[in-house]
């Protein structure tokens, strides 16, 4: 199976900051990651799939980007509501594979 | 607009069998695939298995000798079934619709299946 390795596990940032999280995939994904933001207490939401295709819906600050075996998410000017644990999810090879998140919460 | 919702007993007692059901409106299950994912508290998901919209079906090989995903759609619900439950199966089941190229587009909200006697 795929590792997903997620990085930082935990964040801290303020209101405005712009925020980066990483995922490095143990093999080739050929782009084919996804991230979901999941707030406390509710099921996962797609941000990102296909590595930089946001999903409907999504705020424009969230981006993505990447390639091969390396992948981020950036947040840019964080808001109160962007308080989650995020998860990225690599769907190249079966069984898909996600990371075990990243939690982000307000300095 | 899509939904899916996840059913079934909160409790299952260790070595019996987990059964769940996913009903899924606004979308078909001849047109879209649905996965059943779990999550363990404070941890990542784990993909479980997938219903292919042609009646297919995929299975995680760490569960599959104990899985079995079917589904009925003239009631547009999907099955889950495993056997075999342990303290470690305990978590939060999700039901998801599936987009074709695999990533997971909407979710259930999710039911919390504790294995304990």
């Amino acid at each position: 199976d795929i590792q997903m390795t997620q990085s930082p596990a935990s964040l801290s940032a303020s209101l405005g900051e712009t925020v980066t999280i990483e995922c490095r995939a143990s093999e080739d994904i050929y782009s084919n990651l996804a991230w979901y933001q999941q707030k406390p207490g509710n099921s996962p939401q797609l941000l990102i799939y296909d590595a930089n295709s946001l999903a409907d819906g999504v705020p424009s600050r969230f981006s993505g980007s990447g390639s091969g075996t390396q992948y981020s998410l950036k947040i840019n000017s964080l808001q109160s509501e962007d308080v989650a644990s995020y998860f990225c999810q690599q769907y190249n090879n079966y069984p898909d594979t996600f990371g075990a998140g990243t939690k982000l919460e307000l300095k | 607009q899509v939904q899916l919702k996840e059913s079934g007993p909160g409790l299952v007692q260790p070595s019996e069998t987990l059964s769940l059901t996913c009903t899924v409106s606004g979308f078909s299950l001849t047109s879209y695939s649905v996965s059943w994912v779990r999550q363990p508290s404070g941890k990542g998901p784990e993909w479980m298995g997938r219903m292919w919209y042609d009646g297919d079906t995929a299975y995680n090989s760490a569960l599959k000798s104990r899985l079995s995903i079917s589904r009925d759609t003239s009631k547009n619900q999907v099955f889950l079934k495993m056997n075999s439950l342990q303290t470690d199966d305990t978590g939060t089941y999700y039901c998801t619709r599936d987009d074709y190229g695999g990533y997971h587009d909407y979710w259930g909200q999710g039911v919390m299946v504790t294995v304990s006697s």
